[in-house]
């Protein structure tokens, strides 16, 4: 069964560091590329980042760039989200999500189940 | 920036009508990069629709996916009491590469 498990959420004060992770099993990690997005409370998606499988290709939304940082290691089967200089606006859940790649055509599927952050002081 | 614009935000309708949802891009997309999502409360969308049009595995034949260009939409033939939740389209830009989602429907019981 294809599984992403997110962890490392929690509550912490604007400014401060995150880092989430997200383990994947029932595939091959490796030849998938990732991505990380976010739910602010009884809000609608907003894509946050991605990354390639062999980690050539990395993107980021306007409205994180700078601050946060994707990485994968495929040994282990996990990505992370680097999340720095936090803000408000990033209290959000945040699900990891497989990129299906297929010819020209893409979709994220399957996701996680989510993970809380909340920026609070 | 594609922007998607979903409509209407709220859908009334009872169980066993025909519900339609609308997704409007600013631009012109590729329907190779248009897909729908379903999320219920507490849990993690779903996929149920990509390529604008190819249903996601395991998902039934009452939901269907159509459009091109700025126009898409979202079919579900007779709705059953499962399928009241909140809809999304989504959609991949190359350039610069990045991925967008519509604002939401919200299909609740009429």
């Amino acid at each position: 069964e294809v599984q992403l498990v997110e962890s490392g959420g929690g509550l912490v004060q604007p400014g401060g560091s995150l880092r989430l992770s997200c383990a994947a099993s029932g595939f091959t990690f490796s030849s998938y590329s990732m991505s990380w997005v976010r739910q602010a409370p009884g809000k609608g998606l907003e894509w946050v980042s991605y990354i390639s499988s062999s980690s050539s290709a990395i993107y980021y939304a306007d409205s994180v760039k700078g601050r946060f940082t994707i990485s994968r290691d495929n040994a282990k089967n996990s990505l992370y989200l680097q999340m720095n200089s936090l803000r408000d606006e990033d209290t959000a859940v945040y699900y990891c999500a497989r990129v299906e790649i297929v010819g020209a055509t893409r979709w994220f599927d399957p996701w996680g189940q989510g993970t809380l952050v909340t920026v609070s002081s | 920036e594609i922007v998607l614009t979903q409509s209407p935000g709220t859908l009334s309708l009872s169980p066993g009508e025909r519900a339609t949802l609308s997704c409007r891009a600013s631009q012109s997309v590729s329907s190779s990069y248009l897909a729908w999502y379903q999320q219920k409360p507490g849990q993690a969308p779903r996929l149920l629709i990509y390529g604008a049009s190819t249903r996601a595995t395991g998902i039934p034949d009452r939901f269907s996916g159509s459009g091109s260009g700025t126009d898409f939409t979202l079919t579900i033939s007779r709705l059953e009491p499962e399928d009241f939740a909140v809809y999304y389209c989504q959609q991949y830009g190359s350039s610069p590469p990045m991925y967008t989602f519509g604002q939401g429907t919200k299909l609740e019981i009429k």
